[in-house]
Parts: C-alpha cells; structure tokens; sequence
C-alpha cells in the first residue's frame, strides 16, 4: 500500500533553478528516505532524516521534516541537466528498514 | 559501503514458466530483506518480507503462493515467480539492512521481468 502523496507529480525546471518536491505520509515514523531513480534503473539512496531530526543537508540536497504536519520536502539546489530523474520519498515506521514508498515525482531539467 | 546484488537484471520467460530472482548482502548480514515491485511508470510496491529461517510475510494482495520467497540463509532470499504470466512482468527490486547496525536499508539493482 501507498503511505502517502508525493507532489508535483512531475516538475519541468531549466538548469539552474531549484526544484522542491513534497511528501505527505499518513502514519507516524520512524524515518524517512528520498531516493532517485534513472528511468528503468535501480534506485540510489539520497538521504535519511529520521523523525526527531528537522532539517539535513547533503551537498545540493535539503531535506525538511515535519511530523506534525507529516510532511517532508526535498530540495535540490543549483539544478543540472544530470539530476533528471524520478525522485520518491519512502517511509519507516519501524526502523526495519520495511520501506512503504510515494508516488514519486518525475523531474526533468532542461539544459 | 554496504552491497546488495540482484540477479538476473533481466529476464524474459515463457507464459507458464517459474523465474527464480536471487538477492544476496555481499558484505552484510540480513535477517530481513524485502521484495517489492514496480510496474511502468508507477511507484515501488512492497510486496513481502523476507524472514531469515521463517515464512515471509506478505502484503495484502500479494499471492503467497504464486510469489515464493525462500529466505535460508543470512545473505541470501530469492524470489520465485511461478506460473508466470505477462501481468507478471514488471520490475522486481530487493533491498536489505545490516541487522547490527542501525542505517538505511540497501537496495539491489533490480531485475526486469518480461513474460513473453
């Protein structure tokens, strides 16, 4: 079963721009997790923030938590042709590593 | 970093044909792995749970019987697609955590599955 939303669903930016993408979930968690995938290829783990955490960095990522309104949102900064991809947020509520996944949100940067 | 390793990454079977996919941690130890799918287009599915030395544990929906998961030792679960049929091809991804250490859960490469 699906644990949530993801939104846009698809987002078009030029390189250059930022591009934020949303996650909503329905239950409480333990962590939560954003991934990218290439088309028909596997996925690359991007980064973890668990559920006492805010706010995480890691280069041109930003992730954002807030439990209270179980929400998350990814940032990518200083967006490349390189970043095109689908982007899912994937939730743990039991730090079992049990993943329940988004939608997803398809972004494409323009060069 | 921690490896989860797939295999095949793809595979094309007749109608009415099992296709065993394996999942091991290449330098891990997993008492859990998880099986999950994903069709064209669409999000990543959970599909079960894979028990070291036990049954899986399967969402709802999912045909124990048509999807055996066979977890026996701690590095390696598979996969097995019986009776294939072509609603049956999609993309087919385990992933696996460290049972001792406390990080994310690592994700194989995938096997696409096409039922011909």
């Amino acid at each position: 079963s699906q644990q949530g939303e993801e939104d846009p669903q698809a987002l078009s930016i030029q390189e250059g721009e930022n591009a934020t993408m949303n996650c909503s979930y329905k239950t409480s968690i333990n962590n939560l997790q954003w991934y990218r995938q290439n088309s028909g290829r596997g996925l690359v783990h991007l980064i973890l923030i668990r559920s006492n955490e805010r706010e995480k960095h890691s280069g041109r990522l930003r992730v954002t938590l807030d439990t209270s309104k179980k929400s998350s949102s990814l940032l990518i900064t200083a967006s490349r042709a390189a970043d095109t991809a689908s982007y899912f947020c994937a939730t743990d509520a039991s730090n079992t590593g049990k993943l329940i996944f988004g939608q997803g949100t398809t972004l494409q940067v323009k060069p | 970093g921690a490896v989860v390793s797939q295999h095949p990454s793809w595979v094309i079977c007749k109608s009415g044909t099992s296709v065993k996919i394996e999942c091991r941690s290449l330098d891990f130890q997993a008492t859990t792995m998880f099986w999950y799918r994903q069709f064209p287009k669409q999000s990543l599915m959970l599909m079960a749970t894979s028990n070291e030395g036990s049954k899986a544990t399967y969402e709802q929906g999912v045909e124990k019987d048509k999807f055996l998961i066979n977890h026996a030792s701690l590095t390696l679960s598979t996969l097995t697609v019986t009776s294939a049929h072509p609603e049956d091809s999609s993309f087919y991804i385990c992933s696996a955590r460290d049972s001792r250490r406390n990080t994310e859960a690592f994700f194989g490469q995938g096997t696409r599955l096409t039922v011909v």
